[in-house]
């Protein structure tokens, strides 16, 4: 079965300070993916990152970053420099290498990012 | 254009009310989904659409009813609602790959209210 924790419920952080958004995952699948989405308040959800089983590498992209272990079934989300506009919740979740499949969400992160 | 559109933004509807949700994408994606999302709560998936026929469907009762009568465009036909239903509808639409997982793009919603 696979399954995916977001053990933060909510965070709390003054602007410009680092958070990081925990991610562990379970699957019995050698090959699977990896996703980030961010959910503003507005509703959308907006895709932010995928990583595939066999790319350890870890990415970054402006003020994110993302620390993939496949060692301790960890897929961590890193805001720099927070800012108020990265209030919004984070989903993490994981699929199998198929697409038009059914992807399995975390229970999300509430970020809230104070002025 | 990467992007998603739903209509009507909200909606309230009576138990006894027919109503449909429609969404739309021009990236040329082949996979489109519905999604049911409580507050505080992760995406729900419902329907999947693989190149035009229906492919998935978890166990959706019979009054939610999709449609998809071309590659751009995705209805969700609703009918004797409860209010229970009351939800925000997400549509997706993701590209097809045969070999991976791709990511899936989102609409901003239709939020619903059954009275």
């Amino acid at each position: 079965a696979q399954k995916v924790t977001q053990a933060q419920t909510e965070i709390s952080v003054v602007e410009k300070e680092d958070v990081t958004l925990d991610c562990v995952y379970e699957t019995r699948d050698t090959t699977y993916y990896l996703f980030w989405y961010k959910q503003p308040p507005s509703g959308e959800l907006v895709f932010l990152i995928r990583r595939n089983s066999f790319d350890e590498q870890n990415e970054i992209s402006g003020r994110y970053s993302w620390n993939f272990q496949k060692s301790t079934s960890s897929f961590n989300f890193t805001i720099t420099a927070s800012q108020v506009v990265d209030s919004a919740v984070y989903f993490c979740a994981l699929t199998r290498p198929l697409s038009a499949s059914k992807i399995i969400f975390g229970s999300g992160t509430r970020l809230s990012i104070r002025p | 254009d990467t992007e998603v559109t739903q209509t009507p933004k909200h909606l309230v509807m009576g138990m006894t009310n027919k109503k449909s949700l429609k969404c739309e994408q021009h990236m040329g994606h082949r996979a489109m989904y519905w999604y049911k999302q409580k507050a505080k709560k992760p995406p729900e998936l419902m329907f999947v659409y693989s190149y035009e026929k229906l492919s998935i469907n978890e166990s959706v009762p019979s009054r939610f009813s999709p449609e998809c009568p071309n590659s751009s465009l995705l209805n969700l036909h609703l009918h004797a609602l409860q209010p229970e239903d009351s939800a925000l509808y997400l549509c997706a639409s993701s590209q097809i790959n045969m070999l991976a997982a791709e990511e899936q793009y989102f609409g901003p919603g239709t939020r619903l209210t059954v009275t």
